[in-house]
């Protein structure tokens, strides 16, 4: 089952900040963050793993809270270059298929 | 240059017409995988090889087989198309499971 992405879609202005979360209704183990711009394959930005901390990645950042089964990832001070649609990807404890959620689409404008 | 190389890029074909896309990665990378996407459901994974000969269903595996006779190389087969598998495919790898995936260019295909 897709793990559930929200919001579907968001505008900023440059300099906003930005959440993104991803909501699993299985355990999980991983969670995985990725970015696609417009015609582009999708990029890798970050893992999370089951007991691991939050990580960081210039600007963005991510959380993992495994008892609610939900990731968040935080973009601070957006840039225009943030504009892409963002997945996440969960992999819960029993199996070794990664699981992209529909993803939210992020316009960054000047 | 580190890279996973999908073949071809576009492919417009007729139902029922058998096509093989193929996908190639230079990392050596164990882990490889099959992704389809579509507009509003994101990626969905078709199939997934942990290593040589060994691969396993994703969600969306109807209608398709693969192969993985060497750690590089890991191809899509659709014995028969049909219109409903028209979508952009995208191949991955990773060092292992748990790893960050890198992604080939795509395929988009079209099946009339």
């Amino acid at each position: 089952q897709q793990p559930v992405q929200s919001p579907q879609a968001v505008i900023l202005r440059e300099g906003e900040d930005a959440v993104i979360n991803c909501s699993s209704s299985k355990a999980l183990y991983s969670v995985h963050w990725y970015r696609q711009k417009h015609g582009e394959a999708p990029v890798f930005l970050m893992i999370l793993l089951k007991g691991g901390e939050q990580k960081g990645h210039e600007k963005i950042s991510a959380s993992f809270n495994e008892k609610k089964q939900q990731s968040s990832l935080y973009l601070t001070a957006s840039q225009l270059s943030y504009s892409g649609t963002y997945f996440c990807g969960t992999e819960d404890n029993a199996g070794n298929m990664l699981t992209f959620g529909g993803g939210t689409r992020l316009m960054v404008k000047p | 240059e580190a890279q996973v190389t999908q073949n071809p890029r576009y492919l417009i074909t007729v139902t029922g017409k058998k096509l093989t896309v193929t996908c190639s990665q230079n990392m050596n990378h164990e882990y490889m995988s099959w992704y389809r996407q579509d507009p509003g459901l994101g990626l969905r994974q078709i199939y997934y090889s942990m290593n040589v000969e060994v691969t396993d269903k994703g969600d969306v595996p109807e209608g398709y087989k693969v192969s993985r006779k060497e750690k590089r190389n890991f191809p899509l087969i659709l014995e028969s198309p049909s219109p409903n598998q028209t979508s952009l495919y995208f191949c991955a790898s990773s060092l292992v499971r748990n790893q960050p995936q890198h992604f080939g260019d795509g395929t988009r295909l079209s099946i009339l």
